[in-house]
């Protein structure tokens, strides 16, 4: 299917585990970010990737790892999984929207993975 | 710092009527502002994106207007419906960096009843 698409959609995990959660778009954009969506808070950004094998810090890296060896694919992992780390998590890959400028970049949103530590 | 603010938190009204949600940013320096729908348990898609030349902006019945100089901006919605029950988010681009960076604000939670 043409798009972008988070898996799992839902996961429950323990404290202390390793989770992966992984996202895929088939647009070929270059740029791919991940953000996660809290009660209170606007969607913040985690980590972000210009290209395949560049990626690079947003607002709240922390307990957070990103690798991007192919342009499709952005998995995010948290390595030690902490209760402060439950949230809906986003995926998102920009692109440029037909005939617009520059300035009429869009991102394009996944459907989200709801993460519940225990 | 920069900060997108938005009003109501949430707003309930009956199908047909209008509503005007509200945006205050301060964001700089400016690049585009959006207005973003959020349905339960999906993620946000855009409705319309905005520079600091465009007044304003429409997307079927949702209309959306910016002041670059108050930065204030409003989505309106005319003659609502049940499936316009969702979030809207309003996110501010600084366009400082090719990231593109965007501020989101914590949205307008919108229910539209029969």
């Amino acid at each position: 299917d043409a798009g972008i698409t988070q898996s799992p959609r839902y996961k429950i995990t323990e404290t202390g585990r390793q989770v992966t959660l992984m996202c895929h778009q088939t647009w070929s954009h270059s740029y791919m970010f991940w953000y996660r969506q809290d009660l209170g808070h606007g969607l913040r950004l985690i980590y972000y990737s210009a290209a395949a094998d560049i990626t690079d810090k947003g607002e709240v890296p922390d307990g957070y790892v990103v690798s991007r060896s192919k342009t499709e694919n952005f998995p995010l992992t948290l390595e030690s999984a902490t209760r402060s780390q439950t949230s809906v998590y986003f995926c998102a890959s920009r692109g440029r929207l037909a005939g617009g400028p520059s300035s009429y970049n869009e991102q394009f949103f996944g459907p989200g993975t709801r993460l519940t530590v225990l | 710092k920069n900060q997108v603010e938005q009003s109501p938190q949430s707003l309930i009204i009956l199908e047909g009527k209008n509503c005007t949600l509200q945006c205050n940013y301060t964001v700089s320096p400016f690049s585009n502002l959006r207005w973003y729908k959020q349905d339960t348990g999906r993620g946000p898609v855009s409705l319309t994106i905005m520079t600091f030349s465009e007044n304003t902006k429409s997307n079927g019945r949702y209309t959306a207007t910016l002041d670059a100089d108050t930065k204030q901006s409003s989505l309106h919605i005319t003659a609502s419906q049940l499936s316009d029950s969702a979030s809207y988010i309003c996110v501010v681009s600084d366009g400082l960096y090719n990231t593109d960076k965007l501020i989101f604000g914590t949205g307008t939670r919108l229910q539209v009843f029969p």
